[in-house]
């Protein structure tokens, strides 16, 4: 069975550019999660997404949204690009429910310059 | 909000020492803990999860993990460690119900495992 899969793996942006991360979850999975990991901060949950119905939100800002569509695969954005932003965003997906394991792809390693 | 706690930074061991690292989470009510593992250039792993039964569980690689409900604790352990434990390991909480999937992370372990 395939893994999560995350494109693309690096993106390199400026600042007051937007940007959007793709994540494709592995088949059968319904739930997926985002995640910002940083060295100061490291892994905050960002949201999740559970049959294309935002289900959790982290606290960051409204410049960070996501969306999922029938097929389970899951996009977020980030608009109005700050240095703060760079970070490696994970996607996490879960077969379905509450408190499931959860399984991460590779990451997106996000820098804005 | 809850808050999940991993007292040591860093570890530094020879092979074949005994492993153990320390979580602490806030929440008072039933969770669900999970310790996950990032090997250098690699993707988050999970080594082992509780969710209810028997608090110690056994994970891969001969890891295990205890949970104390009332230390609101859930250890991790590997009585003699290998060159390849060599990773970064990080606790994780979920309370389940309206919480959805939500992982609340510890800030992480670094383990250097010394030849």
């Amino acid at each position: 069975k395939a893994g999560v899969t995350q494109t693309p793996r690096y993106l390199i942006k400026t600042r007051g550019q937007q940007v959007t991360l793709s994540c494709s979850p592995i088949s059968g999975h319904r739930s997926v999660s985002w995640y910002q990991q940083t060295p100061g901060q490291g892994l905050q949950f960002l949201f999740e997404y559970f049959s294309e119905t935002q289900r959790n939100k982290g606290n960051f800002p409204g410049r960070f949204s996501g969306r999922q569509f029938s097929n389970s695969r899951s996009e977020m954005n980030v608009s109005t690009l700050e240095l703060g932003d760079s970070a490696l965003y994970l996607c996490a997906s879960s077969l379905v429910g509450s408190g499931d394991e959860q399984f991460f792809g590779p990451g997106t390693r996000l820098t804005v310059l | 909000a809850q808050s999940v706690s991993q007292h040591n930074h860093h570890v530094i061991l020879s092979e074949a020492a005994s492993l153990e690292l320390g979580c602490n989470y806030s929440y008072g009510g039933t969770v669900n803990l999970f310790w996950y593992v990032q090997y250098p250039g690699q993707h988050l792993q999970l080594l082992l999860k509780y969710f209810s039964g028997d608090p110690l569980v056994k994970g891969i690689k001969g890891f295990e993990a205890e949970f104390i409900k009332s230390k609101f604790s859930f250890n991790l352990r590997k009585p003699s460690v290998q060159w390849s434990d060599t990773a970064e390991y990080f606790c994780a909480v979920n309370e389940g119900g309206a919480a959805g999937n939500k992982l609340t992370f510890g800030g992480g372990t670094r383990v250097l495992v010394k030849p």
